[in-house]
């Protein structure tokens, strides 16, 4: 399986801490992508980071990739209730073009 | 950036029918459109890869004749979950790739509820 590996699976903080989920993949990659999915609700994109890049930042949020590591964590700095949702790491093969697998996924708790 | 759209967002269905789920890219062209699978708590699972105007490519353990996909034209790919049972209830996400086929689109999602 090309299925991805996120750690930890659950995480709670208190707002105002900071937050970081890291996942590992397995197969040599074209991009990794870090979406949030609310409780039942589809998925938001957060951020890109692509294979040749180490480090990408969006606001509150910092990706790293380790391709040599097969890893990448994201970090959420901040934190706020609005943020607790679950996270997932996303990775295209190099040989499989956009189809995308999955990591198992993180669920973030933000205590108010 | 590029928008996918997904309908219906939530339909419940009778065991034995077949339910008919649409992904469409509404400001551009999709030659490649990815279908997955959702159970509760739990990651997203690659069904199959829909290519336009060709037949859809299935991952290992989805079944085609159940999962039947269709990409009539450029904007729409559909999936039919035939013969619907309750442990076919789930949710199902289509994306597509995006004009520079690099980032991912993706629909709103369908929940479907199979009684």
């Amino acid at each position: 399986s090309q299925q991805g590996e996120e750690d930890p699976q659950a995480l709670s903080i208190q707002e105002g801490e900071n937050a970081t989920m890291n996942c590992s993949y397995k197969t040599s990659i074209n991009n990794l992508q870090w979406y949030r999915q609310n409780s039942g609700r589809g998925l938001v994109h957060l951020i890109l980071i692509r294979s040749n890049e180490r480090e990408k930042h969006s606001g509150r949020l910092r990706v790293t990739l380790d391709t040599s590591k097969k890893s990448s964590s994201l970090l959420i700095t901040a934190s706020r209730a609005a943020d607790t949702a679950s996270y997932f790491c996303a990775t295209d093969a190099k040989d499989t073009g956009n189809q995308f697998y999955f990591g198992t996924g993180t669920s973030l708790t933000v205590i108010p | 950036g590029a928008v996918v759209s997904q309908h219906p967002s939530w339909v419940i269905c009778k065991s034995g029918t077949s339910v008919k789920i649409e992904c469409r890219s509404l400001d551009f062209q999709a030659t490649t459109m990815f279908w997955y699978r959702q159970f509760p708590k739990q990651s997203l699972m690659l069904m199959a890869t829909s290519n336009e105007g060709s037949k859809a490519t299935y991952e290992q353990g989805v079944e085609k004749d159940k999962f039947l996909i269709n990409h009539a034209s450029l904007t729409l790919s559909t999936l039919t979950v035939t013969s619907a049972h309750p442990e076919d209830s789930s949710f199902y996400i289509c994306s597509s790739e995006g004009p520079m086929n690099t980032e991912a689109f993706f629909g709103q999602g369908t929940r479907l509820t199979v009684v």
